[in-house]
C-alpha cells in the first residue's frame, strides 16, 4: 500500500531558526498530501495541504510544495517560535468517495528553545 | 463547544477487562474514524464509518468492536484487554477527503 516516510526526530532549534522537516511518499497514483500538527496533550490539527503536483500549501508561516518528480512534500518555516514546539505528521490520502483514509508518517518532534 | 469530544480522557484498567470509549462530533460530518497512536507516536487507522456504515476495518483484532448508533457518534468497545492495547486512541470526523478533525484522545493503560 501507499506509505509516508518522514525524517526521524527529535529536531531541536533555537527561536528564529529555519526549519525543514523532510517527507517523502510512495503511492501508486497522485494522492493529496497533508501536514498535521499535534501539540502536547491534544489531537492532531490540519496544518496545510496540497492536492496536486506543484501545489504549495501554506499556513501560519509554514509551507510545503508537492513535488511529483521527487515524491516529496517537505515542511519549511523561515523563523520558528517556541510556540511551534509540537509533533508534525506528514500524511497522504488513499482511496476516494467515502472509502478514503489518511496514512500518516511516524511524526517528527520539534522543540524550539528561546 | 468541543467539535469532537471523546470520553474518558484517561482509562486505566486490568488485563482481561472490557472497556468502552465514546466519541461524539457536533460538526455534522458523515465520516468518523478511530486511530490508534502508540508510544512512539505512530498513528494507525483502525476503523472508519460513513453515515453509520462501516467502511474501513484495518485488520484490527475482533476484540475491538466499533458501534455507530447515529452519524454523530462512534464508540469503541474493547473486550479482553491486553497489555499491547495500551495506547492513545483518537476519534476523528471528516467533511471531505483529507481534512480530519481529531478529538483530544483517550489514553488507555492496561496493567
Amino acid at each position: 500500500g501507499d506509505s509516508v516516510t518522514q525524517m526521524e526526530g527529535p529536531v531541536t532549534l533555537s527561536e528564529e531558526a529555519f526549519l525543514t522537516i523532510n517527507c517523502t511518499y510512495t503511492a501508486t497514483g497522485y494522492p493529496s498530501l497533508f501536514w498535521y500538527v499535534q501539540y502536547p496533550g491534544e489531537g492532531l490539527q490540519l496544518l496545510l495541504k496540497a492536492t496536486k503536483a506543484d501545489d504549495k500549501g501554506s499556513n501560519k508561516g509554514f509551507e510545503a510544495t508537492y513535488r511529483k518528480e521527487t515524491t516529496s512534500f517537505h515542511l519549511e518555516k523561515g523563523s520558528v517560535q517556541v510556540s511551534d514546539s509540537a509533533v508534525y505528521f506528514c500524511a497522504l490520502q488513499e482511496g476516494g468517495g467515502s472509502n478514503y483514509k489518511l496514512t500518516f508518517g511516524k511524526g517528527t518532534l520539534l522543540t524550539v528553545n528561546p | 463547544d468541543t467539535a469532537v469530544s471523546q470520553t474518558p480522557k484517561y482509562l486505566v484498567t486490568q488485563m482481561g477487562n472490557d472497556k468502552s470509549i465514546k466519541c461524539e462530533q457536533n460538526l455534522g460530518h458523515d465520516t468518523m474514524y478511530w486511530y490508534k497512536q502508540d508510544s512512539k507516536k505512530f498513528l494507525k487507522i483502525m476503523f472508519s464509518y460513513n453515515n453509520k456504515e462501516l467502511i474501513i476495518n484495518e485488520t484490527v483484532p475482533n476484540r475491538f468492536s466499533p458501534k455507530s448508533p447515529d452519524k454523530a457518534h462512534l464508540n469503541l468497545h474493547i473486550n479482553s484487554l491486553e497489555l499491547g492495547d495500551s495506547a492513545v486512541y483518537f476519534c476523528a470526523s471528516s467533511p471531505d477527503a483529507g481534512k480530519l478533525f481529531f478529538g483530544s484522545g483517550t489514553q488507555l493503560s492496561v496493567l
